[in-house]
């Protein structure tokens, strides 16, 4: 049940592009992305839910495919700030709130 | 604007032994979930809190038990500690259901 992140690491200089994936064997109400950096908590990035629209802030976005179960986070002209882990949260419906937690793609980035 | 307040820090039991951790959820938020986080992995979900009952459980033992106050705080209680429960424990907090969760930076517990 556990949604599969991918790539489960990734290496980039500064300024270039990412993208990182999720994917679910279940259907999805929604998907959450969120960013751990080594000894913090998470930092909630964004939701997207099932019928909305693809959500993005600054240089960050994200889409989510229903019909695939599949979200991919967009990274553009990585900054230093972007390193950590990001994870993938889903839920399966709009009555469940329990978030499944991917395991996690670490991003380094170089300058 | 305070967010979410975790304590203690860091912890260390003995096997055996219960342990009580703390959360204050940031300000306006009604509902509290607690995770554990194994080192390199995701979080697992426990349970959630909202108008002081548990709303919904996770696949952990009876010996993982919680409370909310009234005032939207909240403890998560472990008892017969294992080697195995040592982690990283996450209180989050969320006011409506799809806005996302702020997390605190959580209570270290190593059990020996």
């Amino acid at each position: 049940q556990q949604p599969v992140q991918s790539p489960q690491a990734v290496i980039l200089r500064e300024g270039e592009d990412a993208v990182i994936n999720c994917s679910s064997s279940k259907a999805l109400y929604s998907v959450h992305w969120y960013r751990q950096k080594h000894g913090e908590a998470p930092v909630f990035l964004m939701i997207l839910l099932k019928g909305g629209e693809q959500k993005g802030h600054d240089k960050i976005s994200a889409s989510f495919n229903e019909k695939k179960q599949q979200s991919s986070l967009y990274l553009t002209a990585s900054q230093l700030s972007y390193s950590g882990t990001y994870f993938c949260g889903t839920e399966n419906s709009g009555s469940n709130y329990q978030l499944i937690w991917g395991a996690g793609t670490k991003l380094i980035i170089k300058p | 604007d305070a967010g979410v307040t975790q304590s203690p820090t860091h912890l260390i039991k003995t096997r055996g032994q219960q342990v009580t951790l703390r959360c204050s959820p940031k300000s306006g938020h009604d509902t509290v979930s607690w995770y554990q986080q194994a080192l390199g992995q995701g979080p697992q979900f426990i349970f959630q809190y909202y108008e002081e009952e548990e709303r919904q459980r996770g696949n952990f033992p009876d010996r993982f038990s919680g409370h909310q106050f009234p005032n939207y705080s909240s403890e998560l209680n472990v008892n017969a500690l294992l080697l195995g429960d040592s982690a990283l424990y996450l209180c989050a907090s969320s006011f409506k259901k799809n806005y996302g969760y702020t997390f605190g930076s959580g209570t270290r517990l190593t059990v020996v």
